[in-house]
């Protein structure tokens, strides 16, 4: 089925460095999006990128799309502890989004 | 936190027990989803439900019994689980089921236990 993979895994930064994140998926998207998990709460919505986008910014957030790679990268500039957490993406076909499996940002102080 | 609250926040339950998730939304919301989120597993969605009408069941094993009662609220009834169901299960609401744009809102989850 359809699934966003993230890469890496886990990635372990400074305070103050830049961290990146990448998505692959599968098949056409009406949207893909990025959220943010701390450690056992919910998810939380950070960013939402169309599919006739190719960059779009949020803050220190910075996202990417080809669609013709099907993929996408979040950058987080700056990195603070606090942006310690899982990263998600998700990709929206069409009703329902469909999650990847995130990859865990450390960033030590 | 974002408008969505789930209810308890963890459940500890054997195996022949039958208990209850809430979840709720003051979001003005129509559609609400139910996600089971295990280690080492991506989010899986369950259950969609839009203006208080089932529309999606993602295979969801029938010990798993959704109710929505009207928009705001969507429960997760539970019977006679087995320990592979131990998970954080996570609520969320969105505007509307359908995609195009949305996002969707997260509730903290239940982080449940079965013995």
């Amino acid at each position: 089925s359809q699934q966003g993979e993230e890469d890496p895994q886990a990635l372990s930064i400074q305070e103050g460095e830049n961290a990146t994140m990448n998505c692959s998926y599968k098949t056409s998207i009406n949207n893909l999006q990025w959220y943010r998990q701390n450690s056992g709460r919910g998810l939380v919505h950070l960013i939402l990128i169309r599919s006739n986008e190719r960059e779009k910014h949020s803050g220190r957030l910075r996202v990417t799309l080809d669609t013709s790679k099907k993929s996408s990268s979040l950058l987080i500039t700056a990195s603070r502890a606090a942006d310690t957490a899982s990263y998600f993406c998700a990709t929206d076909a069409g009703g329902k989004l469909i999650f990847g499996q995130g990859t865990t940002l450390q960033v030590k102080p | 936190e974002t408008g969505v609250t789930q209810t308890p926040r963890h459940l500890v339950m054997g195996m022949t027990n039958k208990k209850s998730l809430k979840c709720e939304q003051h979001l003005g919301h129509n559609a609400m989803y139910w996600y089971k989120q295990s280690a080492k597993k991506p989010l899986e969605l369950m259950f969609v439900y839009s203006l208080e009408e089932r529309v999606e069941n993602n295979s969801v094993p029938s010990r798993f019994s959704p109710e929505c009662p009207n928009s705001s609220h969507l429960f997760l009834h539970l019977h006679t689980l087995q320990p592979e169901d131990s998970a954080l299960y996570l609520c969320a609401s969105s505007p509307r089921r359908a995609g195009g744009y949305n996002e969707q809102f997260f509730g903290p989850g239940t982080r449940l236990t079965v013995l």
